[in-house]
């Protein structure tokens, strides 16, 4: 069955450094997400991207935070200066299409630590 | 803004039937969906509610009632793989946005 896959599986960078975190989305979706999740708590939406361009982005996806779909199959989130309190889990998801009712796949995420 | 209100923990033996609530609170609302999380990994996708009443997909159910903003999950012949975490999700918009609940953990007792 496809998958969403990403990397790096854990990922630890100094604080007030840039990181990207990579997503291979499944190959005929069309819509794409990042979801993030601290330890111990609720899954947090981050943004949601379609055409090229991002649909609807939440509070927490202030200007430090940037995606790109640069070719093809990937799909990636930027953080271009960490904080201590963007250590999480960083989901990616998508969908076939836009529809309410299509479910979402979630890859296994890349657990980002600060330091 | 949107709220999601479900039980922190739930307890429940092997073979037994339990359900999992879920009120919500919402400025939109596009449909309840439930995913089940093993220990932190992927959110895997159960099932989806738009419209009210029951959905039956194998061992798991879901319903919703819209005009009670209230919906569960209810999983029958509870096996020990089933010991995870569970949420429910609103999409308040039609972007694809989830807005998830705090979880239920789920344990399954022999």
């Amino acid at each position: 069955e496809p998958e969403v896959t990403q990397t790096p599986s854990h990922q630890v960078t100094q604080m007030g450094q840039e990181v990207i975190l990579r997503c291979v989305p499944i190959s005929n979706h069309l819509y794409f997400y990042w979801y993030r999740q601290i330890l111990g708590q609720k899954v947090e939406f981050l943004v949601s991207f379609y055409n090229n361009e991002i649909s609807e982005k939440s509070e927490i996806f202030d200007d430090q935070f940037s995606v790109e779909r640069p070719d093809g199959s990937n799909f990636t989130l930027k953080i271009r200066s960490t904080k201590l309190e963007d250590s999480a889990m960083y989901f990616c998801a998508s969908s076939e299409r836009g529809q309410v009712n299509q479910p979402q796949h979630f890859g296994d995420g890349t657990r980002l630590s600060i330091l | 803004g949107q709220s999601l209100e479900q039980p922190s923990e739930v307890t429940a033996v092997e073979g037994a039937i339990v359900q999992i609530n879920c009120t919500y609170q919402t400025s939109g609302f596009y449909g309840l969906s439930w995913y089940q999380q093993h220990d932190g990994g992927a959110p895997t996708f159960l099932s989806y509610n738009a419209l009210d009443g029951l959905e039956e997909t194998g061992r798991f159910s879901s319903f919703l009632s819209r005009s009670d903003s209230y919906g569960y999950l209810l999983l029958q012949e509870l096996q020990m793989k089933d010991s995870a975490s569970y949420f429910c999700a609103v999409r308040p918009s039609n972007t694809g946005k989830l807005i998830f609940g705090q979880g239920t953990t789920l344990q399954v007792k022999p």
